[in-house]
């Protein structure tokens, strides 16, 4: 069956970088687009960016701090967020794309932000 | 950006009964509406895509309708693993944002 597993929870301070890995199983990873979406405490699913097999966009909120990569030989997704904020404190989720919709997610990763 | 508004942002309801939720968009999305379901603590789960189509495996008491600006899901007989937030998302341009979440809870 199709699973996202995500790496663990992380504590940076802000100013820092903070990087997030993906790893998928149960299908052709190459095929589908992966998408990054977070979710702050207690508010709602903000969309980040995807990558297909060549390409990526961001959401403009996010552009110049947030960069996504993929390993195909991995199978593996990455989201990396620099000169975090306090308000970046969230969790941050990674899903597949499959026609125009997300069919499944990673279990989700938080990161807190706090000096 | 296409901005989605839900309402309400919560309700409180029994077991049994029917629950219908709404979701309107700023601008014409024609069918590109997406539902999910998320328990606390829990990633999202697709229920419906393409506005009416129901997700493999999610029981048939969810449907949902709608198209333009104006869409629905709703609950046939609210069950005690219905409680959780609802979410749409609109697929039609990128960004593909989603509305602010309606939460069901138990009266």
């Amino acid at each position: 069956q199709v699973q996202l597993v995500q790496s663990g929870a992380e504590v940076k301070k802000p100013g820092a970088s903070v990087k997030v890995s993906c790893k998928a199983s149960g299908y052709t990873f190459a095929g589908y687009y992966i998408h990054w979406v977070r979710q702050a405490p207690g508010q709602g699913l903000e969309w980040m960016a995807w990558i297909s097999s060549g390409d990526t966009k961001y959401a403009q909120k996010f552009e110049g701090r947030v960069t996504v990569t993929r390993d195909t030989s991995r199978s593996t997704a990455y989201m990396e967020l620099s000169r975090l904020r306090s308000d970046d404190t969230a969790v941050y989720y990674c899903a597949r794309q499959i026609l125009r919709n997300f069919d499944s997610w990673g279990q989700g990763t938080l990161v807190t932000v706090s000096s | 950006d296409i901005q989605m508004t839900q309402s309400p942002s919560s309700l409180s309801a029994s077991v049994g009964d029917r629950v219908t939720i709404t979701c309107r968009a700023s601008q014409s999305i024609g069918a590109n509406l997406n539902w999910y379901q998320q328990k606390p603590g829990k990633a999202p789960k697709l229920l419906i895509y393409a506005a009416s189509t129901l997700q493999s495996g999610v029981p048939s008491r969810f449907s949902g309708s709608g198209s333009g600006t104006d869409f629905t899901l709703t609950i046939s007989s609210l069950q005690p693993e219905d409680f959780a937030a609802y979410c749409c998302q609109q697929s039609y341009i990128s960004p593909w944002t989603f509305g602010q979440g309606t939460k069901v809870e138990i009266k």
